[in-house]
């Protein structure tokens, strides 16, 4: 199985300010067919995950590019230019390339 | 609007079983592999299940092997999980998700269900 760790698990942060999270995998996640499927997604109290990032850094319909991924192989980076009080939540990620997983979750305040 | 809808959760003994469905609408069911996924109290999310648009291909995760089964009716725009044998540990918000070509796993969520495993 492959093991997603995220860090920081918590990332006190002021308006306006970037943030940036961190997320390894205990194995490659290049795919066979060349891709490597990295996922990040927002969950918000109270509500279900919400697909922010595919791909690595592909973003989906109606994310605001304030949002970004980055990384290779084993090693991925979601970053938020600036911070918005509406990103308040837990941020995970996970990979596809194998049976997906997910990280342990890091959660963004407002400082 | 993609919407995706869960039923069928609740509290049920340890051994016993309950069925969850998953009413989709707004986009072409029939066209997105569909998954399970759930979420214990404070815990990080768990992929569960996977079957093709066909329904001819499962996969499980093995926490749930032998015991959950998913399957799905297009006709009727559905998705479903039968789950037996029920311990303690899957107590947990369930969420049915879409799968979609180009990378886009778990694209789509839907609310959640409460499942509570408890004598």
């Amino acid at each position: 199985d492959i093991v997603m760790t995220q860090t920081p698990l918590s990332s006190p942060v002021a308006l306006g300010q970037p943030a940036s999270i961190s997320c390894r995998s205990s194995q490659s996640l290049v795919h066979s067919d060349g891709n490597t499927y990295l996922s990040w997604f927002q969950q918000r109290p109270g509500q279900p995950p919400r697909l922010l990032i595919y791909k690595i850094s592909s973003r989906f319909s109606g994310v605001p590019d304030r949002f970004s991924g980055s990384g290779a192989g084993t090693d991925f980076t979601l970053k938020i230019s600036r911070v918005e009080a509406d990103d308040v939540g837990v941020y995970y990620c996970m990979q596809a390339t194998h049976f997906p997983s997910f990280g342990q979750g890091t959660r963004l305040e407002i400082k | 609007e993609v919407q995706l809808v869960e039923s069928g959760g609740g509290l049920v003994q340890p051994g016993g079983s309950l069925r969850l469905s998953c009413a989709a609408s707004g986009f072409s069911f029939s066209s997105y592999d569909m998954n399970w996924v759930r979420q214990a109290p404070g815990k990080r999310l768990e992929w569960i299940s996977y079957v093709t648009t066909s329904g001819s291909s499962t996969h499980y995760a093995d926490s749930v092997k032998g015991r959950f089964t998913i399957s799905r009716d297009n006709g009727k725009n559905s998705l479903y999980l039968q789950m037996d044998s029920l311990r303690a540990e899957d107590t947990a918000v369930y969420y049915c998700a879409t799968t979609g070509g180009g990378g886009l796993n778990f694209c789509y969520w839907g609310q959640g269900i409460l499942v509570t495993v408890s004598s």
